[in-house]
């Protein structure tokens, strides 16, 4: 599996947008960026994952570069309930076993 | 509503006892997964299994023991061998195909 850089933490304006990125330099051509976050004392939570382009659903966006090294997940107006741990993850699809969980980007959401 | 149940929430035990930590889902899912976290850190597998009867070992498998005799069900027992059992522990599934793992809301035990 490819592994991922993320910052350990960052701070975000209550109501602004978050975006947090993720380096994935050694990323493979079959291989999808997940994105979880996890809420204190919580089982994490699926957000997104993409290959190449651009996906946005309810919860974020994720924007991935052309050259598939880095991406970036935006949160567009984060709330205080935003604040958590969110994990970025590089994994090929219907691989049946593991996915690792590495340190992530604590965010915090100020008033 | 299709979820996963973990249970207990909350386990206190005494050094050198087992315990097993019970992990049930009804959303039809095929893998199902225990994780272990720290405080402070990120998620380490401690056990996996794709089928029913069948399961694998993760990185951290060392003093524990799982059976997956139904597809809904994947309990952890926690022996005494493993050295450093205080931990929170998260069970998760998915189907085949894409990585969207669906968590519990985990279990904390605690050994005193």
């Amino acid at each position: 599996d490819a592994k991922t850089t993320q910052p350990p933490s960052m701070d975000c304006a209550e109501g602004r947008a978050a975006n947090l990125p993720c380096n994935h330099s050694t990323i493979s051509g079959n291989e999808y960026v997940y994105w979880y976050r996890q809420i204190h004392s919580q089982g994490p939570q699926y957000i997104i994952h993409g290959l190449k382009n651009n996906e946005t659903n309810e919860m974020a966006s994720l924007i991935i570069t052309e050259d598939r090294k880095s991406s970036t997940l935006i949160l567009p107006h984060a709330t205080l309930r935003d604040t958590a741990v969110y994990y970025c993850i590089v994994r090929v699809n219907n691989a049946g076993n593991m996915l690792t969980f590495g340190g992530g980007t604590r965010l915090m959401v100020k008033p | 509503d299709g979820g996963i149940t973990q249970s207990p929430k909350y386990l206190f035990r005494k050094e050198g006892q087992n315990v097993t930590l019970s992990c049930e889902q009804n959303l039809n899912h095929d893998a199902m997964y225990w994780y272990r976290q720290d405080p402070g850190q990120g998620l380490r597998l401690i056990y996996y299994s794709q089928i029913v009867n069948d399961f694998q070992k993760g990185d951290i498998a060392e003093g524990y023991s799982v059976s997956r005799e139904k597809k809904e069900s994947f309990p952890l027992t926690v022996t005494s061998a493993q050295k450093n059992p205080t931990a929170f522990y998260l069970c998760a599934s998915k189907n085949s195909g894409a990585n969207v793992l669906t968590f519990g809301a985990g279990s904390r035990l605690t050994v005193l």
